[in-house]
This record gives structure tokens, sequence and C-alpha cells, in this order.
């Protein structure tokens, strides 16, 4: 079965430090991994995808994901956030490896960027 | 390009009353999901449609849940008679390729 866990609740950041949310996950086959972001009160917004490729992927708002096959992980990072950038960010994975459509999300890292 | 929509945006009811939530997706997708969100969790999928067939809705709960996608287009989701459990942020999403695209949500609180 699929599974995704983000470790951190919370991830506290100055403005202008970088930032790394974390997100590991488990599949059979072969992932597709999205990270999304949401604002309160607002349904949640598509940063980014891997699909196949290079492992680096870039997103929308500067943020960028590396996917790493041998420690099943796909970390979200920015050089330097934004207070801005302060929200709810949810990892997702969808095992295609296995004919599946279901997208499975973690439960969310809620990110602090402190001016 | 419009969004998904959905309506209404937040519903206060009783339990054991019933509640209903619209969904209208972006034009030409023919992937429609429901998400339940607990407060301090990911979304859990509800159902999910291919144009107005059901793909998966492994996850929802049919004694008390059902849902419909008439025509392939817009889609209602329904909870008859609610739980106090059933508190949750109602989220419908449409896909395009990989992408899935969400609406706002409906806030329910169930007292």
């Amino acid at each position: 079965a699929q599974s995704v866990a983000q470790p951190e609740d919370q991830v506290n950041v100055a403005e202008g430090n970088p930032l790394t949310v974390k997100c590991t996950y488990s599949v059979s086959g072969n992932p597709y991994l999205f990270w999304y972001v949401q604002y309160p009160n607002r349904g949640l917004q598509f940063l980014l995808k891997y699909i196949t490729g290079d492992n680096l992927v870039k997103g929308s708002y500067g943020f960028e994901a590396e996917f790493n096959k041998s420690q099943t992980s796909f970390h979200l990072k920015k050089p330097s956030a934004l207070v801005s950038d302060s929200a709810l960010y949810f990892c997702a994975v969808r095992d295609v490896g296995t004919g599946g459509f279901k997208t499975i999300f973690g439960a969310g890292t809620r990110l602090f960027v402190k001016a | 390009e419009a969004g998904v929509a959905q309506s209404p945006r937040y519903k206060i009811i009783e339990k054991r009353q019933s509640v209903a939530f619209w969904c209208n997706p972006i034009s030409g997708h023919a992937t429609l999901y429901w998400y339940q969100q607990i407060l301090g969790q990911g979304p859990k999928l509800l159902i999910q449609f291919q144009n107005n067939g059901v793909v998966d809705d492994s996850q929802l709960p049919k004694d008390r849940f059902s849902a419909e996608r008439l025509k392939g287009v817009d889609s209602t989701l329904k909870i008859q008679p609610a739980k106090l459990e059933d508190s949750a942020v109602y989220l419908c999403a449409s896909q395009m390729a990989s992408e899935q695209f969400f609406g706002p949500g409906t806030r329910l609180t169930v007292l």
C-alpha cells in the first residue's frame, strides 16, 4: 500500500534563509510525487510534481523539490524564504506502478517564516 | 480559465440532519474527486469519478455518504444523516493529465 509521511508538523525559518520541508513516501511501483500549498480558507494549490526525468523539479513561487529514489524522499526547498510563504504544505504520492489512480496526501507541514 | 467551483462555502447543521455539497469542475476535466479534510490532517479521498462513472469509492462511508455526477460534469456529495465526526472541509478537485485542481472547499460544522 502506498503512504506518505511528513515528519515535521511545523517548520520555522527566518525570512531570507533557505527552507526545507521534508517528505518521504512508500509505494510498490513507480511514484508520481506532488507538493501542494494551502492558505487559510483556500483550497490546495499545486506547486510542483515529479513524474519522470530530472530528479530536481522546479515549481511555482521559486520552490523546488528533489526526488531521491534511494531514500524514497521528495523534500521541498526554497533558497530564500519569504514571509508570504507561510502556509500549510502537503506532499502527495500516486503509485502508478500498480495502475492505481489514488493520490495519498501527507498530514501536512505548517511553515512559519518570520520577518 | 475558471477554476473549480464549490458551494456552499460554509454550512452549519445539527447532527442527524442532511446536507449536500455541489461541485462544478473545470470545463473538459473528465476526472473529479471529493476529499474530506479534517482539521490538522491531509485530504482523504472519498470518491473518484471518471466522467459519470465511479472509479474508486472504497473510503466513502456508504451508509451515510452518497455522491453522483450526472452527465459527467457537475457533482453533488450528500451526507444523510450527519454525525459530529463529519465536521471537516470537503474539497472537490478535477484533473487534467497528472495535475489536480482544487476548489475552495466547503467547511461543514456538525453541532
